[in-house]
């Protein structure tokens, strides 16, 4: 079975300043995609962005960027720049290709530091 | 992408009692989910409701205590049914194709 791994419960970071968060997952399936998602206390689940496994290339979306290291099945997340409002746990998930369910890891808090 | 409308946003319920929460996808979508979501946990998939079929659930779910309809393309409801304090969670739907968008949860208190 797939299992995604956050290491770091909690995080936090200067206003302003670049922060990474963490995250591992484990399968044998080639074809799979993965996902940041954020959810802020209004408990909105909000897609941050994604990552096809058959794309090199990181995925980039503003200051939200992703380093995808698949021989060690590690999928980063990087804030720049980090705002008041970037404060939220966020979740990192997989879904293999062809399905459409999602597992998710235990998350990561992120507090900013004004 | 999807939007996702939840309703209620949030309940209290007495023990023993059950309720139904619904979910309205602004489009068609072949395959809307259901998600549990404790307190300070992750997400938690309960099953999975196509349209025209009974819905999957995962193992540890059952339908007798999470019934799922799944009347059309756009619409779901799942219902907490006997309710018990372990039940107090939110409560989410998602949708869509390659990425999944989710509705705003609905938050469930049983005293």
């Amino acid at each position: 079975a797939q299992t995604v791994t956050q290491s770091q419960p909690e995080m936090s970071v200067q206003e302003a300043e670049t922060v990474t968060l963490s995250c591992t997952y484990d399968t044998s399936e080639s074809d799979y995609y993965l996902f940041w998602y954020k959810q802020p206390p209004s408990r909105q689940m909000i897609l941050v962005i994604r990552q096809e496994a058959y794309k090199q290339q990181n995925a980039t979306e503003n200051r939200f960027s992703v380093n995808f290291q698949k021989a060690a099945k590690s999928f980063s997340l990087k804030i720049s720049d980090s705002q008041l409002g970037d404060a939220a746990m966020y979740f990192c998930a997989y879904r293999r290709g062809g399905a459409q369910k999602l597992v998710f890891g235990q998350g990561t808090r992120l507090t900013i530091n004004p | 992408s999807a939007v996702i409308s939840q309703k209620p946003s949030r309940d209290i319920c007495q023990r023993g009692t059950s309720l139904t929460i619904q979910c309205q996808v602004d489009s068609q979508v072949t395959m809307m989910f259901w998600y549990r979501q404790q307190p300070g946990q992750s997400l938690t998939l309960i099953a999975t409701a196509n349209q025209g079929s009974e819905a999957t659930y995962e193992s540890g779910f059952v339908i007798d205590k999470f019934p799922i309809s799944r009347p059309n393309l756009t619409f779901s409801t799942l219902t907490v049914s006997n309710m018990s304090p372990e039940d107090s969670s939110i409560y989410l739907c998602s949708a869509g194709g390659d990425t999944q968008y989710f509705g705003p949860g609905t938050r469930l208190t049983v005293l």
